[in-house]
C-alpha cells in the first residue's frame, strides 16, 4: 500500500523566512504533484513534476522531485501572509495512462504571520 | 478559463437515505474522478471514471457507492444508504483532453467540493 507522509504537518513562520515542507513517499512513482487548498475551498494544482530531478518554480514557491530517494520538497522563498494555506503533495503510481487515483499525503498547513 | 463545476455545495440528510452528487467536469476531459475529505483530514480517493466505466476504485468505494454518467457532460455520484460517516466534502476532479492519445501524466483538476452532512 502506497503511503505518502508530509512532515512537517504544523507550520507557523514570519514572513521573509525561507522554509521547505517535505513529501515522502513509499512507492516508486516518477509523477507527483502538490496542490494548494485554502480554508473551505477547492484543491488548486500547483505543480506537475514527472522525472527525477524535475524542478519547477512558481512565483515564491518551489517544488523538485528526486524519484531515488522517493522525495519531494517545496521550498517557499521570503514567504508572504498570502500564502497561508495547506499544502498536499499526491503521488500518482498507475501506469500514465490516465483514470489513475491520487494518493494525498496528510497536508501541511501553513501559517505565515507579518 | 475552464473549471469543474458541483452541486449542491451543500447537502444535508437523514441517515439511511440516498443522496446523489452532482457534478460537470471541463468539457474536453476524458477522465473523471471523486474523492472525498473528512473535515480537517486528508484527501482520499474513491473511484475514477473512463471510457462510461469504473477504472479504478478504492476501499472506500463499498457497494452503497455508484457512479454514472448519465449525459455528455454531467457526472454524479450516488450513495444509496447514508451512514453518520459519510459526513464529507466530496470532490469531484477531471483530467486529460480529447484525442485518443494516452498521456504521460494525469494532472487532476478539483472542483468547489460538495459538503454532505449526515445527520
Amino acid at each position: 500500500e502506497l503511503k505518502v507522509e508530509q512532515n512537517p504537518l504544523f507550520l507557523s513562520m514570519q514572513e521573509g523566512k525561507n522554509y521547505t515542507i517535505y513529501c515522502n513517499y513509499s512507492t516508486t512513482s516518477d509523477r507527483l504533484y502538490w496542490y494548494r487548498q485554502d480554508p473551505g475551498k477547492s484543491l488548486e494544482s500547483l505543480f506537475v513534476l514527472l522525472s527525477n530531478g524535475a524542478v519547477k518554480q512558481e512565483g515564491r514557491l518551489m517544488a523538485s522531485l528526486d524519484t531515488k530517494a522517493r522525495l519531494s520538497t517545496l521550498h517557499i522563498t521570503a514567504a508572504v501572509h498570502d500564502l497561508s494555506a495547506t499544502y498536499f503533495c499526491a503521488v500518482d503510481i498507475g501506469s500514465g495512462g490516465g483514470a489513475d487515483g491520487l494518493t494525498f499525503g496528510k497536508g501541511t498547513h501553513l501559517i505565515i504571520q507579518p | 478559463e475552464p473549471e469543474v463545476t458541483q452541486t449542491p455545495s451543500h447537502q444535508v440528510t437523514q441517515m439511511g437515505q440516498e443522496v446523489i452528487l452532482r457534478c460537470v467536469p471541463i468539457s474536453n476531459h476524458l477522465y473523471f474522478y471523486w474523492y472525498r475529505q473528512i473535515l480537517g483530514q486528508k484527501v482520499e480517493f474513491l473511484v475514477s471514471f473512463y471510457n462510461n466505466e469504473i477504472s479504478e476504485k478504492s476501499e472506500i468505494f463499498d457497494d452503497q457507492f455508484s457512479v454514472e454518467r448519465p449525459d455528455g457532460s454531467n457526472f454524479t455520484l450516488k450513495i444509496r444508504s447514508t451512514k453518520l460517516e459519510d459526513s464529507a466534502m466530496y470532490f469531484c476532479a477531471s483530467s486529460g483532453s480529447v484525442g485518443g492519445v494516452k498521456f504521460s501524466y494525469n494532472e487532476q483538476f478539483f472542483g468547489p467540493g460538495t459538503r454532505l452532512t449526515v445527520l
